[in-house]
């Protein structure tokens, strides 16, 4: 079946500009989460969606971030007025539930670059 | 709070030769722990959990990885490597107090095999 699918694949943007990048979850998975990897930091979580519970925004690394799921199904994140330290490749994953045992799925990722 | 320590940034090995790579945790809670791994330019794939079931996890591709609570360790290992083996390796736990699922992630082993 189909994985998890985000988009773009690739976007270059210049500083201070917004951006929007979605993921579409694997089918019938409630949990969704949002991580972001990047050479300094590693692989580090922004945000996790689950169901119609409000959204834990604990990972977003400032309010120019921001993250919805709209219909329960596919995500967008946008980040505003870009900045360089944004330069990261932006990774979203599902899981059938959330929860520390289950496994989540993830996409190929939206590689973000800010000039 | 939850943290994972994966010990070697690079690890070398020759093919057909068996592979280490090692990862100590720190959890306060009965972890879930994870090992994911990254061939270049494609998405993360789970190798294989450990969910407080048998100790001795056995994964994909001949991988198999080892809890060990009085260690804190939860080593990954192979037999004998293949040059597709090749790729980055993460070890992974699940954040226990939040129980979303939320990952925190190592940073990385990057495995090189050579023919």
């Amino acid at each position: 079946g189909a994985g998890v699918s985000q988009s773009p694949s690739n976007k270059v943007t210049e500083k201070g500009k917004d951006v929007e990048l979605r993921c579409d979850p694997i089918s019938g998975h409630t949990a969704l989460y949002w991580y972001r990897q990047s050479l300094g930091q590693g692989l580090e979580f922004l945000i996790y969606f689950q169901g119609n519970s409000a959204p834990d925004k604990s990972g977003l690394p400032s309010d120019r971030f921001s993250a919805e799921r709209t219909g329960g199904s596919v995500s967008t994140l946008t980040i505003q007025r870009t900045q360089q330290e944004d330069s990261a490749v932006y990774l979203c994953a599902s899981s059938l539930v959330g929860g520390i045992q289950e496994t989540q799925y993830f996409g190929p990722g939206t590689r973000l670059l800010v000039l | 709070a939850q943290s994972v320590t994966q010990l070697d940034s690079h690890v070398s090995v020759s093919e057909g030769t068996p592979v280490l790579l090692r990862c100590n945790y720190s959890s306060s809670y009965s972890p879930s722990l994870f090992w994911y791994v990254q061939h270049p330019n494609k998405g993360l794939q789970l190798l294989l959990k450990y969910t407080s079931a048998a100790t001795l996890v056995k994964g994909i591709n001949g991988f198999e990885a080892e809890f060990k609570k009085s260690e804190t360790s939860f080593h990954l290992t192979k037999p004998s490597a293949h040059m597709s083996d090749a790729a980055e390796y993460f070890c992974v736990v699940s954040d226990g107090p939040s129980n979303t699922g939320k990952l925190i992630f190592g940073q990385g082993t990057t495995l090189q095999v050579k023919p």
